[in-house]
Formats: structure tokens, sequence, C-alpha cells
């Protein structure tokens, strides 16, 4: 049972490329979100999914964008990558919310 | 909106020494509540949850929780630290759409 898997693990980029970060669970789970961490913020929420074919903004999603074409997969994409998108992003999955959240084991970005 | 806010960016404990970790939530409805752990380079796994019934939540290695309404807190608790205990620690609440908002994090050092 694998989880939540996000790939790469690490990734630098310069300033202008783009990328995208891959996310996978198997556990069949309607529910996908994408964080991004940074010191002494907490975890931030840049966008969410409540099934396949849906998306919606969260609290920071300027500069990323998502998709949602199967339960499974859920990645995120960085467009003109700039130095204040340098994070650590997590991926994670719930089946109801209530019963928490499943993470992944996150990438480190840096943008130079 | 609902929110959390966790007092204390660092806390150091002795080793054997009880932890406590506070956090505080604002909401105008019934929360369900959540901590986390977050292991250093690794993403975050649920501690403990409380949604509805017993107020007190007992959690994985020994950690506790108790949802007091009155004083709309719900801080971790553990009798006795553990070297092992050193990390960070999340309170997080959940928001509309089954989102986790999160506190900003409180790093437990754990000393000899």
């Amino acid at each position: 049972n694998a989880g939540v898997t996000q790939t790469p693990k690490f990734r630098i980029l310069k300033i202008g490329q783009s990328m995208t970060l891959q996310c996978t669970q198997d556990m069949n789970h309607n529910y996908m979100y994408w964080y991004r961490q940074d010191p002494g913020m907490g975890l931030k929420l840049i966008y969410y999914s409540v099934g396949a074919g849906i998306t919606d903004k969260g609290e920071v999603p300027n500069g990323y964008n998502v998709s949602r074409s199967t339960t499974e997969d859920f990645p995120l994409r960085l467009e003109l990558a700039a130095p204040s998108q340098t994070s650590v992003y997590f991926c994670a999955s719930t089946a109801t919310g209530f019963d928490g959240y499943t993470f992944g084991s996150g990438t480190r970005l840096t943008v130079v | 909106a609902q929110s959390v806010t966790q007092l204390g960016s660092h806390v150091s404990v002795s080793e054997g020494a009880l932890v406590l970790l506070r956090c505080n939530y604002s909401s105008s409805v019934p929360p369900y509540l959540f901590w986390y752990v977050q292991y250093p380079n690794q993403g975050l796994q649920l501690l403990l949850k409380y949604t509805t019934g017993a107020t007190l939540v007992k959690g994985i290695n020994g950690f506790e929780a108790e949802f007091k309404k009155s004083e709309t807190s719900f801080h971790l608790t553990k009798p006795s630290a553990h070297m092992s205990d050193a990390a960070e620690y999340f309170c997080a609440v959940i928001t509309g759409g089954n989102k986790l908002t999160f506190g900003t994090g409180t790093q437990l050092k754990v000393e000899l």
C-alpha cells in the first residue's frame, strides 16, 4: 500500500522555467490537496479537488495550475517559476476529511 | 472563518518531562480538530483527531489532547517526553470543502 506518492523529491529550477509536480494516490480517495510549507508559516493550501474533473483554488493559487483527470492523479503545474515559489510542496488525500489526511513525503523546490 | 492559533513556535523540554503544546481555535460551529506531527524531511502524520463524542482524545505515541469548548482550546500533551518526540507539531481545523487549515506549527526540542 503506497499511499500518496510524490515525485520528484528535490528539484532546482531557474527563474522562468516550468515544471510539473506529480502526485498519485492508490486509496481511491476523492479529495486531494496541494499545500506549500514555508518556515514559520505552517502549510498553505494551493489547490484542491473533490473528485475527478473538479478543482478549485485554495488560499495561495497564483502561479500554479492543477488538473484532475483521474481519481488517482493530481499534478501541480508551475508556470514561469519565481523565487517566491521556493518551498516544500505536499500533496495529500482523504476519503472524508474527518478521518484525517494522508500526506506524501514532499517535494523540495528551489528556484534560482 | 475557522482557524487555529498555536502558542509558542518553539518549545523545549527535558527528557521525561511533561510535554504541553498549545492550540486555540476560532469557530462559530462545532470544530473538527487535528494534531499532526512532522519529523525532519518527512510528510505530516496524523497524531489524533477530535470530531464528536469524548473530549479527551488519545493518539499515537502516548500523546493525547483535550477539547475544551469553554476555553476554545485543544492542547496536546504527553506525560513523559522522549528524545524521539523531537519534531514539529501542527494543529489543524477542518473548514468548508473538507479543507484543513493549519496553525503555524510548534517545534519541540527534547533535551537530555
